[in-house]
């Protein structure tokens, strides 16, 4: 039982290189979100997901791309790196629900990828 | 659009010491969501407070959800070792799907 599964664990990039994160979940979860972490920044959304084929825009979501063609997978791609995108990326799933029911919407989150830009 | 304020941002005690963490919404909110990250690790999932007014508990750790919706707390018994890292509020509008706006985050540091 996997759960989330991001890659690479950690990646260092020159500036205007692309590459792509992966994220798998193995938990027929319906919503998958990126987030990227930053000191004294908390946990800001990037993009999410509500299903296949359905992509949003969170509070972060300049200069990243996703698409999702699967349920499992939600792919988080960088076309032209800088260094304000150095930090470390999470992606996160969830079943879907009713906010008011106990255990719908909770996260679970991958182990995270560290992107450094030079 | 949403904001979730938490404070404090970091929080040193003496193990054994008491700690609080607190939690503010700009708007309502449909549930509220504590998660818990060690250093170097990932956000893990605490507890999910939905009703007004509601308080759980786990062990030594105590979640509030304010009358209105629109606060918490996370409060830690005696602290030990094993309770250092990052706290994380996360507030849900709206009605389904898990777009979660976070606090920044309270990093708890515990001296033995």
């Amino acid at each position: 039982n996997a759960g989330v599964t991001q890659t690479p664990k950690f990646q260092v990039l020159k500036t205007g290189q692309s590459m792509t994160l992966q994220c798998a979940q193995d938990m027929n979860h319906e919503y998958m979100s990126w987030y990227r972490q930053d000191p004294g920044m908390g946990l800001r959304l990037i993009h999410y997901s509500v299903g296949a084929g359905i992509t949003d825009q969170g509070e972060v979501p300049n200069g990243y791309n996703v698409s999702r063609s699967t349920t499992e997978d939600f792919p988080l791609r960088l076309l032209s790196a800088a260094p304000s995108q150095t930090s470390v990326y999470f992606c996160a799933s969830s079943s879907s629900g009713l906010a008011e029911v106990s255990g719908a919407n909770v996260l679970t989150f991958g182990a995270g990828s560290r992107l450094t830009v030079l | 659009g949403q904001q979730v304020m938490q404070i404090p941002q970091y929080q040193h005690v003496q193990e054994g010491e008491d700690f609080t963490t607190y939690c503010n919404s700009s708007t309502t909110l449909s549930n509220i969501q504590w998660y818990k990250q060690r250093p170097g690790g990932h956000p893990v999932f605490l507890i999910q407070l939905v009703k007004s007014g509601e308080v759980k508990k786990q062990k030594r750790l105590t979640f509030q959800f304010g009358e209105a919706k629109k606060n918490s707390s996370l409060h830690i018994t005696a602290t030990q070792t094993t309770d250092v890292g990052t706290y994380f509020c996360a507030g849900l509008s709206g009605t389904s799907y898990g777009k979660l706006t976070f606090g920044q985050g309270t990093i708890l540091t515990v001296h033995p």
